[in-house]
C-alpha cells in the first residue's frame, strides 16, 4: 500500500514564525501536492510538484513556498506565519497519468497563535 | 478554474438504506476523469470510485456506484446498504484530460451521517 506520511498531526506556532510542514511518500510517485482544507471550502490546492526541484502554483500560493529536493519528500513552508493560515493541511502524491488517483496523508492541523 | 459543485453540505441516511450524493461540474472538454473521495473522522482521504468520461458504463465498487450523466455534467454517488462506517465527508473531484500532472479540482464536500 502507498504510504504518505506527514511529519506532524497537530502543530501550534506563533505569528511571524517560519513553519515547515514535511511530507514523505514511499511509492516513487512523480506528483506531489499540498492542499489546505477549511470548513465549507473543501480542498484548495496550494502548490504541486511533478519532479524534483519542479513546482507549480496552485490556487492559493500566497504566503507559502515549497521545496522538493528529493523525489520522496515535499515540504510546505510558511515564510512568516499568520493567523489566517490556521487550517488543516493535506499532502498527497500520485503517479503520472490522468487516471491515477491521489494518495493522501493523515493531515496536519496547524494553529497559528 | 474548473468548478465542481456539491449542492448538499449535509446528508443523512438510516443504516441499511440507500443514499445518493450529488455532484455537478463545469467543463468544455469531452474527455476527463471524475473521482469520489471519502474522508472519515480519522482524516485520511480515501479514493472511493473513479469514472472516465469516455466510458459510458457507470463505475461500481461493491456498495458504491455512480450515476454519470455526461450531457448534464452530473456525477452522483450512490451508497447502497449504508453502514455506520460510511459516515464521512465525501468529496467529488474532476481532472482535465491529458493532465499528466494529475491536478484535481474538488467540490466543497458533503458530510454524510449514518443513523443506526
Amino acid at each position: 500500500d502507498v504510504k504518505v506520511t506527514q511529519s506532524s498531526r497537530y502543530l501550534v506556532k506563533r505569528t511571524g514564525e517560519k513553519v515547515f510542514l514535511e511530507c514523505v511518500q514511499d511509492m516513487d510517485h512523480e506528483n506531489m501536492f499540498w492542499y489546505r482544507q477549511d470548513p465549507g471550502l473543501g480542498l484548495r490546492l496550494i502548490y504541486f510538484s511533478y519532479d524534483v526541484k519542479m513546482k507549480e502554483k496552485g490556487d492559493i500560493p500566497e504566503g507559502y513556498s515549497v521545496s522538493r529536493e528529493k523525489k520522496e519528500r515535499f515540504s510546505l513552508i510558511l515564510e512568516s506565519a499568520s493567523t489566517n493560515q490556521t487550517s488543516m493541511y493535506l499532502c498527497a502524491s500520485s503517479l503520472l497519468g490522468p487516471n491515477q488517483p491521489q494518495h493522501f496523508g493523515d493531515g496536519t492541523r496547524l494553529s497559528i497563535l | 478554474a474548473q468548478t465542481v459543485t456539491q449542492s448538499q453540505p449535509e446528508m443523512s441516511v438510516q443504516e441499511a438504506e440507500t443514499v445518493t450524493l450529488s455532484c455537478t461540474y463545469d467543463t468544455s472538454e469531452s474527455d476527463y476523469y471524475l473521482f469520489w473521495y471519502k474522508q472519515p473522522p480519522s482524516r485520511q482521504m480515501i479514493l472511493v470510485i473513479r469514472q472516465e468520461a469516455y466510458k459510458q458504463q457507470n463505475a461500481t465498487e461493491n456498495r458504491f456506484s455512480v450515476n454519470f450523466q455526461k450531457a448534464a455534467k452530473s456525477f452522483s454517488l450512490k451508497i447502497s446498504d449504508s453502514q455506520l462506517g460510511d459516515a464521512a465527508m465525501y468529496f467529488c473531484a474532476y481532472r482535465r484530460p491529458g493532465s499528466t500532472l494529475g491536478r484535481l479540482y474538488f467540490g466543497r464536500g458533503t458530510q454524510l451521517t449514518v443513523w443506526p
